[in-house]
């Protein structure tokens, strides 16, 4: 069965530092990679996905994340961070099994970005 | 173009009593999913809708836990006889299908004390 892994469960980080979020999964199957963001009293919303192709993905609001199949890692980075992005981060693993594939959700990351 | 959509934001009730929530997809998405998220944790998978059809349920959605999507368009998850334990953000998410289109945008959420 697979899973997910966020290792931290709060990142605080000063603004226009850089940030790396930690995502880890296994599955015995290729799988498709997602980050959702999670704005306080909003439901989730998807950050940027990797179903094929570049491992390297990147979202309109200049965050990126790295498939690295060798090290079953989809960590996600952004070069400056912003008082706005403050929010919960969740990883999220769907394994390309054919047929329906449940999506499995990490138990998330707060990112706390200080002024 | 509207995103899905939820029925109450939040519902506060008793021990014991039922409770019913609505969710309304993106009109043309014909997939249709509701999660449980508890305090600290990631959306955890409870059913799963392809049009009308009820294809997947978690062992999660106890009997007290019933969903149904009657035309395949909104769907509606009731608890019956409600535990403190269902306190819990309740969210929905749809998809269009295809492989390459198959993820999934999620709604605000339905918050659920149980007191």
């Amino acid at each position: 069965a697979q899973s997910v892994t966020q290792l931290d469960s709060q990142v605080p980080v000063f603004e226009e530092a850089p940030v790396e979020l930690r995502c880890n999964y296994s599955s015995s199957v290729s799988v498709y990679l997602f980050w959702y963001v999670q704005y306080p009293n909003q439901g989730l919303q998807l950050l940027l996905k990797y179903l094929s192709g570049s491992t390297l993905v990147k979202s309109i609001n200049g965050f990126e994340a790295e498939f690295n199949k060798s090290q079953t890692s989809f960590h996600l980075r952004k070069p400056s961070v912003h008082i706005s992005d403050t929010a919960e981060y969740f990883c999220a693993v769907r394994e390309n099994s054919g047929g329906y594939q449940k999506v499995t959700f990490g138990t998330g990351t707060k990112l706390q970005v200080i002024p | 173009d509207t995103g899905v959509s939820q029925d109450p934001r939040h519902k506060i009730t008793k021990r014991g009593q039922n409770v019913t929530f609505r969710c309304d997809p993106i009109s043309e998405h014909n997939r249709l999913y509701w999660y449980r998220q508890t305090l600290g944790q990631g959306p955890e998978f409870l059913t799963y809708f392809q049009n009308e059809a009820q294809l997947e349920k978690s062992r999660l959605l106890s009997n007290r836990f019933s969903a149904e999507r009657p035309k395949g368009s909104f769907s509606t998850l009731e608890i019956q006889r409600t535990e403190q334990g269902d306190s819990a953000m309740y969210l929905c998410a749809s998809s269009l299908g295809g492989w390459d289109t198959d993820t999934q945008y999620f709604g605000p959420g339905t918050r659920l004390t149980v007191l």
